[in-house]
């Protein structure tokens, strides 16, 4: 089946610094590729979509600068939480649309759980 | 616009009982899918199911089964004889029919179950 691959799974960086998290689709190209964030005991919130080739879509109230999205290839996407504090620590996954012959579906990774000290 | 509500943040019972999880949806697409994702203590998300607007059927996989109601727009879980490794963030979700769609979470329902 397709598998998503997320890297780091868990990263602790200091205040001030960037992060780099990586999203691989394993058996399988990717053209579009999501990426959520998630906060203790709350949902998963939508942040970007990530399209091979092109700038990526973020959600209302997301930080393009902040939050730098790059899918320069059908089975890498990647998100780089720039300059981050600790109020970005937090639970980061991404998933990616898998083509199902006329229908699709979603894959997800195992996700990242960033801690900015 | 799209929203998925699970009224129950969280639910604890002891091993061996029936449970169910709720869900409710609202949308305006006349296609639309729902899926139940499960999410243990390590974080990844489990594809449980995926279900087409189209089509009411209920489902039944093993312990798991799904109710959905298009009238009262719920599409409800419920896991028989549970079992405690079936402790769980378990989420709802919602999305449309067209490619563009992005899927819409629920806020999930923490499930413990009580050896």
């Amino acid at each position: 089946g397709a598998v998503v691959s997320q890297h780091p799974s868990r990263v602790i960086c200091k205040s001030g610094t960037s992060v780099k998290i990586e999203c691989r689709s394993l058996d399988f190209q990717a053209t579009t590729m999501f990426w959520y964030r998630q906060f203790p005991k709350q949902s998963l919130m939508l942040m970007a979509t990530s399209n091979e080739g092109s700038k990526a879509t973020y959600e209302q109230g997301v930080e393009k600068d902040k939050f730098l999205i790059n899918h320069a290839s059908l089975t890498l996407s990647t998100l780089t939480v720039t300059s981050a504090h600790p109020e970005d620590s937090s639970f980061y996954i991404c998933s990616a649309r898998v083509e199902l012959g006329t229908n699709y579906g979603y894959t997800f990774g195992s996700g990242t759980r960033l801690t900015v000290v | 616009a799209q929203k998925v509500t699970q009224a129950q943040t969280e639910i604890s019972v002891v091993e061996k009982e029936d449970v169910t999880l709720d869900c409710v949806y609202e949308t305006r697409d006349t296609t639309y899918y729902l899926f139940w994702y499960k999410q243990p203590p390590s974080g990844e998300l489990v594809f449980l199911i995926r279900r087409n607007s189209f089509d009411e059927q209920n489902e039944i996989s093993g312990r798991y089964s799904w109710n959905f109601q298009k009238s009262t727009s719920s599409f409800n879980f419920t896991i028989t004889a549970s079992q405690v490794v079936d402790s769980a963030v378990y989420f709802c979700a919602l999305r449309g029919y067209s490619s563009a769609s992005k899927i819409i979470f629920g806020s999930g329902t923490r499930l413990s179950i009580r050896p």
